[in-house]
């Protein structure tokens, strides 16, 4: 079954506006989630990630926030700009298994001028 | 640093040929990771390798298998290739150090298509 959901698939928002995207995982033992932000025509890029040590975490514009008892985890980006456009996919690690994520299947963001 | 290198970036093939990608990691990093991407089931692990040594492997047939050079570049094969396989194939690069290994850096991928 799935492991990592997300949601919205599809999120349009318009510039100066803010953006939440949100994911359950289903293994209590995940303790890594990353955020990868993915571009037309290339592959995903890593823009935040967050330990399970961690409740929240901010970078500029983005920040990620972790409930672990609720085992879910959100992405918010504030004053969205249109080069923020791209699908975004939460992930968390796979128990055991070195490197290994399982991915959510994506939110596709568009940023309207 | 350059980043992580997929070759080719497409290919076509046809159903029962077998392929192989290829893989150049980011300088120093020692893990590679192959997902496998499709807009029905989203990005799904394939292998991972560590140091010459398949470290883990995910849920797909014995058809795909993988390897790891000393020099820590990597190739991937698809033998008896289905339609089902077309899809952007994936590779990952890690730092392998403590507190940051988990962040995978990728590829731009290769998209192949199976006719």
């Amino acid at each position: 079954g799935e492991n990592v959901e997300q949601h919205p698939s599809t999120l349009s928002v318009q510039e100066g506006d803010s953006a939440v995207i949100k994911c359950t995982y289903s293994d209590s033992a995940s303790n890594y989630f990353p955020w990868y932000k993915q571009e037309l025509g290339k592959g995903p890029q890593l823009i935040i990630d967050i330990r399970s040590n961690v409740g929240e975490k901010k970078d500029q514009r983005i920040a990620v926030t972790l409930n672990k008892t609720a085992k879910h985890f959100s992405l918010h980006i504030t004053e969205t700009q249109p080069e923020d456009s791209a699908v975004y996919f939460c992930a968390a690690s796979i128990p055991n298994s070195g490197y290994a994520l399982n991915f959510g299947k994506g939110t596709s963001l568009l940023v309207t001028p | 640093k350059a980043g992580v290198t997929q070759t080719p970036r497409y290919l076509i093939k046809t159903r029962g040929q077998q392929v192989t990608l290829s893989c150049s990691p980011i300088s120093g990093h020692r893990s590679v990771s192959w997902y496998q991407q499709t807009p029905g089931q989203g990005l799904q692990f394939l292998f991972e390798y560590f140091s010459e040594t398949q470290r883990n492997k995910g849920n797909f047939p014995g058809r795909f298998s993988g390897r790891q050079f000393s020099n820590s570049r990597s190739e991937m094969n698809v033998s008896t290739l289905e339609l089902g396989d077309s899809a952007l194939y994936l590779c990952a690069s890690s730092p392998s150090n403590t507190g940051t290994g988990e962040k995978l850096f990728f590829g731009s991928g290769t998209q192949l298509s199976v006719l």
